[in-house]
């Protein structure tokens, strides 16, 4: 049961380039979200997949956009990467009706 | 929305001593409230769970307590040790939807 992972663990990209993060989980998890945290700012939620099929914004969703592929994978998209989403990305994923969230290791992900 | 603040930003306190972190959350319609525990470059690990109905939880040395009516949760940590060095964050669940508002945390050194 490896939990919650996340590919791939470092990343670095020119301005303007574009990437999927991946993330999948192996404990038959509804809910899927998508954070980044910065020095000063905390934890902020991007995206979030409820359950297979959907998918809403959270706090700060501009520049990127998600696919819940199916109920074990959730990816985030950087369609034109900017320094400002330099960050570490991490994935999170919860089983309906019991609230506790499990977290990936992250993805820390330069923009130069 | 809501907002959740985390006192002190960090802490240093010898072994052995008994410690306590506060967070406190402006919206008191949570439902429910998450600690989490992370290491240097490491992802977030679930420390406890307390739900919108209860007052408390409790994990070997570490019990949380909620209390919606005043926005503010303690997690209290017995008897330290060195190993439990590490930054310490609060979370405020404000949906069923399970999205997390994060605290900036509190950092942990417990010296020998």
């Amino acid at each position: 049961n490896a939990g919650v992972t996340q590919t791939p663990k470092f990343q670095v990209l020119k301005t303007g380039q574009s990437m999927t993060l991946q993330c999948a989980q192996d404990m038959n998890h509804n809910s899927m979200y998508w954070y980044r945290q910065d020095p000063g700012m905390g934890l902020r939620l991007i995206y979030y997949s409820a359950s297979e099929g959907t998918t809403d914004k959270g706090e700060v969703p501009n520049g990127y956009n998600v696919s819940r592929l199916n109920k074990r994978e959730f990816s985030l998209r950087l369609e034109s990467a900017a320094p400002s989403q330099t960050s570490v990305y991490f994935c999170a994923s919860r089983l309906a009706g019991v609230s506790e969230q499990f977290f990936g290791p992250g993805t820390r992900l330069t923009v130069l | 929305k809501q907002e959740v603040t985390q006192i002190p930003a960090a802490l240093s306190v010898p072994e052995g001593e008994n410690l306590v972190l506060n967070c406190s959350f402006t919206d008191s319609a949570i439902y429910n409230l998450q600690w989490f525990r992370q290491d240097p470059g490491k992802g977030l690990t679930s420390l406890l769970l307390i739900q919108s109905s209860q007052r408390e939880q409790t994990s070997g040395r570490l019990n949380a307590s909620l209390d919606k009516s005043s926005g503010r949760s303690t997690l209290y940590i017995a008897a330290s040790q060195p190993g439990d060095s590490a930054t310490y964050l609060c979370a405020g669940g404000g949906t069923s939807y399970g999205k997390l508002t994060f605290g900036q945390g509190t950092i942990l050194t417990v010296h020998p």
